[in-house]
């Protein structure tokens, strides 16, 4: 099961938007809406902002938000902080014995 | 306030075994599936791991499949790995990570551990 792709950073400046891509295949993200992603920021452990697609965690701000066409989803950073500046990583369930849950690779997003 | 705790990480030569544990708090433990996921450099993040509620249902991708055991005790609130024949690229970062807001069966990791990190090294 390969991982899925990401860009490997997107840029903005505060206040603007940016959206990370997660590109799979038909037999993981295209084939399942079970879609979640997570901030991580140096020497802390993930958190989940995104699961089920769209859907926010308690706590998680609605400047957070992603969809899902066929193959690929996305998130978007709305509202910029600096506080966002982190990495991004999507997950898909991949539904087989190869792997259950698939990453991605991994976005940076900078805060210009 | 959910916490997790990770222990048992060390350096391990290349053949050998390691167990990192997990102590959970702040929630009813038996409740929940529990997962292990890891993290290195290169490879990003690979789930490890996953064990139902109540240890009936127990899954592994083909990666550590016959090498890994996954195991809790809900009793005394605990969730262990146990890492056998161990190999260079097993080198990681290992989370233990709660799943949550589950739909037929898919759960997510909404929280985490600080991690545990295991070296695999001569």
């Amino acid at each position: 099961q390969s991982a899925l792709t990401q860009p490997r950073s997107v840029s903005g400046s505060p206040g603007q938007s940016v959206t990370i891509s997660c590109t799979g295949a038909s037999s993981d993200l295209g084939g399942y809406d079970y879609v979640s992603w997570f901030q991580q920021h140096p020497g802390e452990a993930p958190r989940l902002v995104i699961f089920d697609v769209d859907k926010r965690p308690s706590g998680v701000p609605d400047r957070f938000s992603a969809s899902k066409s066929g193959n690929t989803a996305s998130l978007t950073i709305s509202g910029l902080q600096t506080e966002d500046e982190a990495d991004y990583y999507c997950c898909s369930y991949a539904g087989t014995y190869i792997s259950f849950y698939v990453f991605g690779t991994g976005t940076k997003v900078i805060v210009l | 306030e959910v916490q997790l705790v990770e222990s048992g990480g060390g350096l391990v030569k290349p053949g050998g075994s390691l167990i990192v544990s997990c102590a959970a708090s702040g929630f009813t433990f038996s409740s929940y599936s529990m997962h292990w996921v890891r993290q290195t450099p290169g490879k990003g993040l690979e789930w490890v791991s996953s064990i139902s509620s109540r240890g009936r249902n127990i899954y592994y991708p083909d990666s550590v499949k016959g090498r890994f055991t996954i195991s809790r005790d809900n009793a005394k609130n605990s969730l262990s790995l146990q890492m056998n024949s161990l190999r260079v690229d097993d080198t990681a970062v290992y989370y233990c990570a709660r799943g949550s807001f589950c739909n037929n069966g898919v759960c997510y990791f909404d929280s985490w551990g600080q991690g545990a990190l295991v070296t695999v090294s001569s």
